[in-house]
């Protein structure tokens, strides 16, 4: 069984100041690890993934995520927040051992103040 | 590549209708697919998973009697909301799975459902 936690459900920061956003999970085999997108009244845009091999991963508009297996975690982070970047985000978790469904956290809100 | 599309993308209709809500697969073949719902400020969650040729497998609290699914052919799932309630007021989204074996799954764009 999988579960994941995402630490605040709010998340303020200024244009171009650092982009945290934190996802610890739970998991009874290897995970698969995913951060998605939502902009309002939309569905989900995938920015990033962990399947195996390099624990950074790098994702679309300038997000990056690092697979920290001793930690369970999986945060996402992004170097210089634009405007554009305020959106609601989900990690979500399956597991590596044949098809599973995808869990997903409670997401955060990221707001960018000018 | 990996596109899905739903219809409508916003429905308003009165209590005790019907609403059906289509999941299509553009471009690749979807033996699976899985709806979820998603109330304000909320996360998703998943109602159901759409097989193709076979019956849905439903959620534990998810009445199966009032969200029938149908997973026609391998491009297309349908949800029908029955004798719809305020209640049921949400945003219905659907994704499937892509040909990779990491368990990715691709979104369609939701649909808002309003009922009266």
């Amino acid at each position: 069984a999988q579960s994941v936690t995402q630490l605040g459900s709010h998340v303020s920061v200024s244009e171009g100041a650092l982009v945290l956003l934190r996802c610890n999970y739970s998991s009874s085999v290897p995970p698969y690890l995913f951060w998605y997108v939502q902009y309002p009244n939309q569905g989900l845009q995938l920015l990033l993934k962990y399947t195996t091999g390099a624990t950074l991963v790098k994702g679309i508009n300038g997000f990056e995520a690092e697979f920290k297996k001793s930690e369970t975690s999986f945060h996402l982070t992004k170097p210089s927040a634009h405007m554009s970047d305020a959106a609601e985000y989900f990690c979500a978790v399956t597991g590596n051992t044949g098809f599973q469904k995808l869990v997903f956290g409670t997401g955060t809100r990221l707001l960018v103040s000018p | 590549g990996a596109v899905v599309s739903q219809h409508p993308s916003w429905v308003i209709c009165k209590s005790g209708t019907s609403v059906k809500i289509e999941c299509r697969s553009l471009d690749f073949q979807a033996t699976t697919m899985f709806w979820y719902r998603q109330f304000p400020k909320q996360s998703l969650m998943l109602m159901a998973t759409s097989n193709e040729g076979s019956k849905a497998t439903y959620e534990q609290g998810v009445e199966k009697d009032k969200f029938l699914i149908n997973h026609a052919s391998l491009t297309l799932s349908t949800l029908t909301v029955t004798s719809a309630h305020p209640e049921d007021s949400s945003f219905y989204i659907c994704s499937a799975p892509g040909t990779s074996a990491y368990n990715e799954q691709f979104f369609g764009p939701g649909t808002r459902l309003t009922v009266l």
